[in-house]
């Protein structure tokens, strides 16, 4: 299973953006990039997936660089309910087996 | 749309004592997954469901845990016996099927073995 590294934490201010990076470098051709996030005493919520080309929804955006080795998760502003831990995972499709690494833990400042 | 429901929330037992925890998915969803979320980890699948059939149980330490999903529906997660270290979250999550990206993720239930 392709492995991804993410930065331990990361610390923003309200109201602005965030971008989380994450690298991917064994991605094979299959592989999609999902990101979860887990807020404190909660599971983990599913936040976005992309494979080849950006995607945006209403909680964040994913850009995917060109060779596919790295990606980065755009909020586009940061509330202090985005505190959270977000995963970046690599999926296989139809294997439904989502790996966890250890995530990125943002801090918000107000 | 209601979401994964657990039970309990909480379970706080004695080591070699038996514990169960029980999950309900979301109405629809095929697939139900088990996870094991240690402390300032992420979570480590343990098993997956197929409607009623466990199509992978490799992480599973089968001679303590064990999970059933009868009629496809609601499962159960029993371990017996309890040892120190199975304190953790344990989380249920479901999906409609395999191939759809978004797994739901119900509270999970925190056990603490004494």
């Amino acid at each position: 299973d392709a492995k991804t590294t993410q930065p331990n934490s990361m610390e923003s201010n309200e109201e602005e953006p965030v971008h989380l990076p994450c690298n991917h470098s064994t991605i094979s051709g299959t592989d999609y990039i999902h990101w979860y996030r887990q807020l404190p005493s909660q599971g983990p919520e599913y936040v976005i997936h992309g494979l080849t080309s950006n995607v945006n929804n209403r909680m964040a955006s994913l850009a995917i660089a060109e060779d596919r080795k790295s990606s980065t998760l755009i909020l586009h502003r940061a509330t202090l309910r985005d505190a959270a831990v977000y995963y970046c995972i690599l999926l296989t499709s139809n294997t439904g087996k989502l790996i966890f690494g250890q995530g990125t833990t943002l801090q918000v400042k107000p | 749309e209601a979401g994964v429901v657990q039970s309990p929330r909480y379970k706080i037992i004695e080591k070699k004592q038996p514990v169960a925890f029980w999950c309900n998915p979301i109405s629809g969803h095929n697939t139900l997954y088990w996870y094991l979320q240690n402390l300032g980890q992420g979570p480590e699948l343990l098993i997956r469901y197929e409607n009623e059939e466990a199509v992978d149980d490799s992480q599973l330490p089968k001679d303590r845990f064990s999970a059933e999903r009868l009629k496809g529906v609601d499962s159960t997660l029993k371990i017996q016996p309890a040892e120190l270290g199975d304190s953790a979250v344990y989380l249920c999550a479901s999906s409609r099927t395999t191939s759809n990206p978004e797994q739901f993720f119900g509270p999970g239930t925190r056990l603490t073995v004494l």
